[in-house]
């Protein structure tokens, strides 16, 4: 069963437009939701975070909302650069579940075209 | 500060055998967790490590254990492996527990088996 999903595998967007990965998750409990961004061959690194009591976290190009009442996360990069093309993953938890660590979605491949 | 490092980077076994890998944190961090990553499933908790004192399980069978030492360094077992336990192994570091700590990953180490 998965709790977040990730439902586009990959994303085109042109250099300089906005791209807006989405991310879906069904457990009420998460409170606390993050980005991370990956490279082939490296470790997911961490983009960007926002808790259930806020409804958008911006820093810099990046900008994440969330909307409690559809379950429904997305993050917002613009303009989008070259650099930005690699795998991003939604991740979720809870501070209801003590220790529980993240749960991720599958993740969505992003391909600027220059 | 160096990051967190994983050994080795690829491996290659057979059905059967068993693996170890090992991760050394981020000096300071105390908490390690381990994920596996293949493409259908996207990102999995494994189990995550505190004070030498396994904190938390995901939903994996027992041939897949671990351990951490009292530096923190961590290893990760499988034993009788299978086919299906082709992935690749990331390990992330944290300061404490908690899903909103941030953890960094390491590159990850890569098993194939055969």
């Amino acid at each position: 069963d998965q709790q977040v999903k990730q439902n586009s595998p990959s994303l085109s967007v042109q250099e300089g437009r906005i791209s807006i990965l989405n991310c879906d998750y069904t457990n009420s409990m998460f409170d606390y939701f993050l980005w991370y961004k990956k490279y082939p061959a490296e470790g997911p690194t961490f983009l960007i975070s926002i808790s259930s009591i806020k409804d958008k976290n911006e820093d810099g190009r990046f900008t994440v909302f969330l909307n409690k009442s559809a379950k429904h996360l997305s993050l917002h990069i613009v303009p989008s650069q070259p650099g930005d093309s690699a795998v991003y993953f939604c991740a979720a938890s809870s501070s209801n579940f003590g220790n529980e660590k993240l749960t991720f979605g599958t993740g969505t491949r992003l391909t600027i075209i220059p | 500060k160096a990051g967190v490092t994983q050994t080795p980077r690829y491996l290659i076994k057979t059905r059967g055998q068993q693996v170890t890998l090992s991760c050394s944190p981020i000096s300071g961090h105390r908490s390690v967790s381990w994920y596996q990553q293949t493409p259908g499933q996207g990102l999995q908790f494994l189990f995550e490590y505190f004070s030498e004192t396994q904190r938390n399980k995901g939903n994996f069978p027992g041939r897949f254990s671990g351990r951490q030492f009292s530096n923190s360094r961590s290893e990760m077992n499988v034993s009788t492996l299978e086919l299906g336990d082709s992935a690749l192994y990331l390990c992330a570091s944290s300061l404490g527990t908690g899903g909103d700590n941030e953890q960094f990953f390491g590159p990850g180490t890569r098993l194939t088996v055969l």
